[in-house]
This record gives C-alpha cells, structure tokens and sequence, in this order.
C-alpha cells in the first residue's frame, strides 16, 4: 500500500538558518509527489511538485526539493529560512489509478522559526 | 488563479444535526475532493467525484455522504452528527492533463460538534 512518513513531526530553526523537512514515500510506481504548506487557520496551498525529468525541482517562496529514487525521498529544502514560514508543511505522493488523482498525505511537520 | 471556496470557516452543530458542507471551484475542474484534518493524523480523504453525479469513497466514508449535481460544487453531508466529527474540513479540486492532477485546496471549515 502507498503511504507517507514525515520522520519529524516539529522542527525549530533559526531565522536565517538553512532548512531541511524530510519526506519519504511508499509507492510501487513512479510516484507523484507534491509539498505544500498550510499557514494556521488557512488551506493547503501547493509549493512544489514532481512528475517527472530534472529530480531537483522549484517551487514559490524559494523552496526546492530532490526526488532519491533510491531512497523514496523528497525532502524540501530552503537555504535561508524566514520568520513567515512558519506553518505546517505536508509531503503528498500520487495514488490515483486511472485519472482520479488521489493523494495519500504525510502527517505532516510543522516548523517553528526563532528570531 | 484556481480558487476553491468553503460556505463556512466556522461552523458549530449539535449532535445529530444534519450538517451541509459546501465547496465551489471555479476552473471547471472534473475533480473534486473531500477530506478531514486531525491533528498527527494529516488529511485523509473522505469521499471524491470524478464527474456530475460520480462518487468514490475514500479511507474514511463511515458517517458522511456527498452530492455532485453540478460540476463546480461538491457538497459533504454528515447526515446526523457525531461528536467524533468535530475536525478541519478541506475540499480540493483538480484536473487531469497528459497523466498530471495537481489538486488545489480551499482555505477549510472547521466543524465542533457539541
């Protein structure tokens, strides 16, 4: 069965730091991944996403994540982190048969940022 | 923009109620989402249509029904109220283009069932 695992359920950074939220997926074909992030009170909305080619892909608000095939990873990455993003983040992998496009979700990270 | 609207942010019922959850998009997207947010549990899908009058369930249908009579509205139904339902609600929408659906989300109702 597909399934998501985000190891790390809160993360603190310092402003300025760089950042790293890990996400590694279950999935028997070549995957859909998608992060995206929800601000408190708010929706989901979408920060990058991967179907297929380069394995580094960017995203808004100066996100990047990497596609490991050999490790079923998608880690997201920011190399200076700001106090607005805190929020909590979701890693997603495609599940879908046909074109329904069903996403299984992670529990997702939520990321503190000290000033 | 794709945008994803929710009838309510807020909303208390007492149990056994009947409650409507209502989403609109406005992309004529053939793909509609419902799905609850429980903390240390991420989002898990409760029903979804790939077209007017299609349904699916998803991982967690048990107490709740859904309504596709128009393409850019999707209605969730918990038809008598539990306090176990007291959660987020999200709705998404999507499309499906050269094998590739990116689903995008409505800003959420947040449910308390008394």
């Amino acid at each position: 069965a597909q399934s998501v695992t985000q190891p790390d359920i809160h993360i603190t950074v310092s402003e300025g730091a760089s950042l790293e939220l890990r996400c590694n997926y279950s999935y028997g074909a070549t995957p859909y991944l998608f992060w995206y992030v929800q601000s408190p009170g708010q929706g989901l909305q979408l920060l990058l996403k991967y179907f297929s080619g380069d394995t580094l892909v960017q995203g808004i608000k100066g996100f990047e994540a990497e596609f490991k095939r050999s490790q079923s990873s998608f880690n997201l990455r920011k190399p200076s982190v700001h106090w607005s993003d805190a929020a909590e983040y979701f890693c997603a992998v495609g599940a879908g048969s046909g074109n329904t496009g069903k996403l299984i979700f992670g529990q997702g990270t939520t990321l503190q940022v000290k000033p | 923009d794709v945008k994803v609207t929710q009838s309510s942010r807020y909303l208390v019922k007492r149990t056994g109620e009947k409650v409507f959850l209502e989403c609109v998009q406005d992309m004529d997207h053939e793909n509609m989402f419902w799905y609850r947010q429980d903390p240390g549990l991420g989002l898990r899908l409760i029903y979804f249509s790939y077209d007017v009058k299609m349904k699916e369930k998803g991982d967690i249908p048990e107490g709740y029904s859904v309504s596709r009579e128009k393409k850019e509205r999707f209605s969730l139904i918990l038809e008598s109220a539990s306090t176990n339902q007291t959660s987020m609600y999200l709705c998404a929408s999507s499309f499906t283009y050269a094998g590739q659906d990116t689903q995008y989300f409505g800003p959420g109702t947040r449910l308390t069932v008394l």
